[in-house]
């Protein structure tokens, strides 16, 4: 079945600097793929996503491209703010489209 | 609009009482899903609704648990003799259609402890 392997945390940053959290994905097909996010005390919210191969989601300065070829969907900001600070989750559908499926969760933590 | 509700928001239960939690989902939306989200598992997949039938229910850890939705709209979901390995918080979510690339919304979630 689909599942999705996502980088354990915490990634630690300065404000400003360049993140990358990576993700990858075994699916049957070409499904929709994304990325939540969980600031602190808060539910979870849809940061970005892409429905199709080579497609780029982007959102709030993130981004991050459906890349068929390393079945990858790796997240990334160029500069990063101490209000991004929070938890991130890849996920895709599951086979059925039931349900999502997510990664652990990578914890990012952005000091001034 | 409004989001997705859920009620109530924390739940401190003994050790082998029963619990409803609630969930509103978004309007029109009629996809429904439970999840849970523990330190431990991360997010499990709970139940899927496809208007008022749940095509879907493998995430279900046991017997003791038990959904239902009336309307095509408020979702309860209901634990049984409540054991502490329960104790999580409990994710409600819908979505527009039982569609690949629908995104899901999320509620703030209910916070259950099991003492």
């Amino acid at each position: 079945g689909n599942s999705v392997t996502q980088m354990e945390g915490p990634v630690t940053l300065s404000e400003e600097a360049f993140l990358t959290i990576n993700c990858t994905y075994t699916a049957t097909g070409y499904p929709s793929l994304f990325w939540y996010v969980q600031y602190p005390g808060e539910g979870l919210q849809l940061l970005l996503k892409a429905t199709k191969a080579d497609d780029k989601g982007s959102n709030k300065g993130f981004e991050a491209t459906y890349r068929k070829e390393t079945t990858s969907f790796h997240l990334e900001k160029g500069s990063v703010q101490v209000s991004d600070s929070a938890v991130y989750f890849c996920a895709l559908p599951n086979q059925a489209g039931t349900a999502l499926i997510f990664g652990k969760g990578t914890t990012l933590s952005v000091s001034s | 609009g409004a989001g997705v509700s859920q009620s109530p928001s924390n739940k401190v239960t003994e050790k082998g009482k029963d619990v409803e939690l609630r969930c509103d989902p978004i309007s029109g939306h009629t996809a429904l899903y439970w999840y849970r989200q523990s330190l431990g598992q991360g997010l499990e997949f709970l139940i899927y609704f496809q208007g008022n039938s749940a095509p879907d229910k493998s995430g279900l850890p046991s017997d003791r648990f038990s959904a239902e939705r009336t309307g095509g709209s408020v979702s309860t979901l209901t634990i049984q003799r409540t054991q502490q390995e329960d104790s999580a918080v409990y994710l409600c979510a819908s979505s527009l259609a039982m569609d690949r690339g629908y995104e899901q919304y999320f509620g703030p979630g209910t916070r259950l402890t099991v003492t």
